[in-house]
């Protein structure tokens, strides 16, 4: 069965200093689909990237980067130059279907705290 | 662009009671998912719908909840006969049907307060 594991329950950080966010998952499948999702504190789950997993290119967007490294089944994000606004819970999930839809499962997620 | 919407924002209902929410997907997304979220944990798949098609439910899903979607675009998730155990955060996504892989958009979510 799918899983997804997000070990780091809680990081603070001083604004502007670069933080990493793990996220390590299980599937048997070969074809797949894992996502970031951002849970601000008003609470809606914003969607952050999409990635398939033929497609191995790290990606960067802005201050957001992404490393997805399928011989260790991760699939961790990177935060450069932290700002206040980044404070929320991260969530990682996976979709074990050709094309990303069916369900996702999520992991437990990660608050990060950016202190001013 | 209007997003996903769901109806109530809050509820607080007494054991026993039935409660009913709705969820208004991206126009013309024919896929529509509902998860359940409690404090701390992330979000736990329940069902979805393609048109109006219920294709998965999840062993969470009691007989007690009931999910539909009659016309293929809002759907309503009620639970019978709450208990405490089903206070939680009930989050609808909605996603468009493509080859290229699909995105769920989340909505704002229902948090169910059972007293």
């Amino acid at each position: 069965a799918q899983k997804v594991t997000q070990a780091q329950t809680e990081i603070s950080v001083v604004e502007k200093e670069d933080v990493t966010l793990d996220c390590v998952y299980e599937t048997r499948d070969t074809t797949y689909y894992l996502f970031w999702y951002k849970q601000p504190p008003s609470g809606e789950l914003v969607f952050l990237i999409r990635r398939n997993s033929f497609d191995e290119q790290n990606e960067i967007s802005g201050r957001y980067s992404w490393n997805f490294q399928k011989s260790t089944s991760s699939f961790n994000f990177t935060i450069t130059a932290s700002q206040v606004v980044d404070s929320a819970v991260y969530f990682c999930a996976l979709s074990e279907s050709p094309f990303g839809n069916e369900k996702l499962t999520f992991g437990t997620g990660t608050r990060l705290t950016i202190i001013p | 662009d209007t997003g996903v919407s769901q109806d109530p924002r809050h509820k607080i209902t007494k054991r026993g009671q039935n409660v009913t929410f709705r969820c208004d997907p991206i126009s013309e997304h024919n896929r529509l998912y509902w998860y359940r979220q409690t404090l701390g944990q992330g979000p736990e798949f329940l069902t979805y719908f393609q048109n109006e098609a219920q294709l998965e439910k999840s062993r969470l899903l009691s007989d007690r909840f009931s999910a539909e979607r009659p016309k293929g675009s809002f759907s309503t998730l009620e639970i019978q006969r709450t208990e405490q155990g089903d206070s939680a955060m009930y989050l609808c996504a909605s996603s468009l049907e493509i080859r290229g892989g699909e995105t769920q958009y989340f909505g704002p979510g229902t948090r169910l307060l059972v007293l």
